[in-house]
């Protein structure tokens, strides 16, 4: 089968640091990507992690366990504009998305 | 960069109609797919397509149908439009060929709201 799971909504303060976790199960595995969504606009690729480890990319981070089905996005020094919902997606030659998390970034 | 195009932003249907929606990619990509969005629920596929003329069921196919005459354009059809299928639908991109050739890029989505 295949799941994806996340949390639904997460908090956080401007300029500081947040992780978005994600845990997943796909009968086929091809790499995680992460999508940032803002309200009522399309989703848009932010990273896709294919080995395990970090990927950084300027302020965000991704991060991969494939032996743990586990990974992370890392937000840091949040603005305002990283307010949105963020997507974990995987699978093999097609993508299953998670339900995404809602992050709100308050001054 | 990749350019996905939906034909409408926002569309009005009522219950019964048959509803188009286009599709279109610039980027000579092998693999197009429609999701639908509703809240609490995330993005759901519909149907994919990995070639011309090919088609594949996703999770909730039922209540529609695609079309793929050409490689660049991949159309959902609602043959009777429902209520249940107000929703967002987002059509997306890949290069195809495993690997990072799965990112798909999305359009920016048509609003359908069934009356």
């Amino acid at each position: 089968g295949q799941n994806i799971d996340q949390p639904t909504e997460m908090t956080a303060t401007e300029g500081a640091i947040v992780q978005i976790n994600c845990t997943y199960q796909t009968s086929g595995f091809n790499g995680l990507f992460w999508y940032q969504q803002h309200a009522g606009e399309a989703p848009t690729f932010l990273s896709y992690n294919v080995l395990d480890g970090l990927e950084e990319k300027g302020r965000f981070s991704s991060f991969l366990s494939r032996s743990k089905g586990y990974s992370y996005l890392l937000l840091k020094e949040l603005q305002m504009k990283d307010s949105a919902s963020y997507l974990c997606a995987g699978g093999y030659n097609k993508l299953i998305f998670g339900a995404g998390t809602r992050l709100a970034v308050h001054p | 960069d990749v350019k996905v195009t939906q034909s409408s932003r926002y569309l009005v249907k009522r219950t019964g109609e048959k509803v188009f929606l286009e599709c279109v990619q610039d980027m000579d990509h092998e693999n197009m797919f429609w999701y639908r969005q509703d809240p609490g629920l995330g993005l759901r596929l519909i149907y994919f397509s990995y070639d011309v003329k090919m088609k594949e069921k996703g999770d909730i196919p039922e209540g529609y149908s695609v079309s793929r005459e050409k490689k660049e354009r991949f159309s959902l059809i609602l043959e009777s439009a429902s209520t249940n299928q107000t929703s967002m639908y987002l059509c997306a991109s890949s290069l195809g060929g495993g690997r990072s050739g799965n990112t798909i890029y999305f359009g920016e989505g048509s609003w359908l709201t069934v009356v």
